[in-house]
């Protein structure tokens, strides 16, 4: 199975900072690889699909870049309510599977 | 807009079984993948299944051969099978739609049932 390697795993910025993400895959996924949300007692939600394509609703301050097997998801200017955990996920292959997570806080 | 609303979750001995519910709305049903994806307590995520909209499925090798995803286009409803259970199979099992035309991915989530293996 392809794994997914996110770093940092976590990750201290203030308010109106930049964020930088990096997901690697043991593999190449080609740009089949998404990015999610998760607030606390929350379930995930869809970010990012196709590496850059940013799902209904995204705001445009989340984005995200790479291919082959290096991804980045960037949050331009934190605000308060993006302090959350981040998961990428590739679906290049099956099984499906997800990095081990990366928790932005204050 | 998509609602998915899991259930029967609860507490299962090890070795029991447990069938959970995933009732839809909001969208065609009948046209779609269906997942379904799990989180342990303080762990990340783990995909657990998908069917396709004809009946086709999926698993992650951990729950192959223990584990069925099923569905009922009549009812719009997913569900998955449980048995065997383990300890390490407690955990949060959200319903996912899938993203469709070969994206496998998430676009919308339940709100999770809490399944909880432990004598």
């Amino acid at each position: 199975e392809i794994v997914m390697t996110q770093s940092p795993a976590s990750l201290s910025v203030s308010p109106g900072e930049r964020a930088t993400l990096s997901c690697g895959a043991s593999q190449t996924v080609s740009g089949n690889l998404a990015w999610f949300q998760q607030k606390a007692g929350q379930a995930p939600r869809l970010l990012i699909y196709g590496a850059s394509t940013r799902a209904t609703g995204i705001p445009a301050r989340f984005s995200g870049s790479g291919s082959g097997t290096d991804f980045t998801l960037t949050i331009s200017s934190l605000q308060s309510e993006d302090f959350a955990v981040y998961y990428c996920q590739q679906y290049s292959e099956w099984p499906l599977t997800f990095g081990g997570g990366t928790k932005v806080e204050i | 807009q998509v609602h998915l609303v899991e259930s029967g979750g609860g507490v299962v001995q090890p070795g029991g079984s447990l069938r959970l519910s995933c009732a839809s709305s909001g969208f065609t049903f009948n046209i779609y993948g269906m997942h379904w994806v799990r989180q342990a307590p303080g762990k990340g995520l783990e995909w657990v299944a998908f069917i396709r909209y004809d009946g086709s499925d999926y698993y992650a090798d951990s729950v192959k051969g223990r584990f069925t995803i099923s569905r009922d286009n009549s009812k719009k409803t997913l569900y998955l099978q449980m048995n065997s259970l383990r300890d390490e199979d407690t955990a949060v099992y959200y319903c996912a739609k899938d993203y469709a035309g070969g994206i496998r991915t998430f676009d919308f989530w339940g709100q999770g049932t809490l399944v909880t293996v432990s004598s």
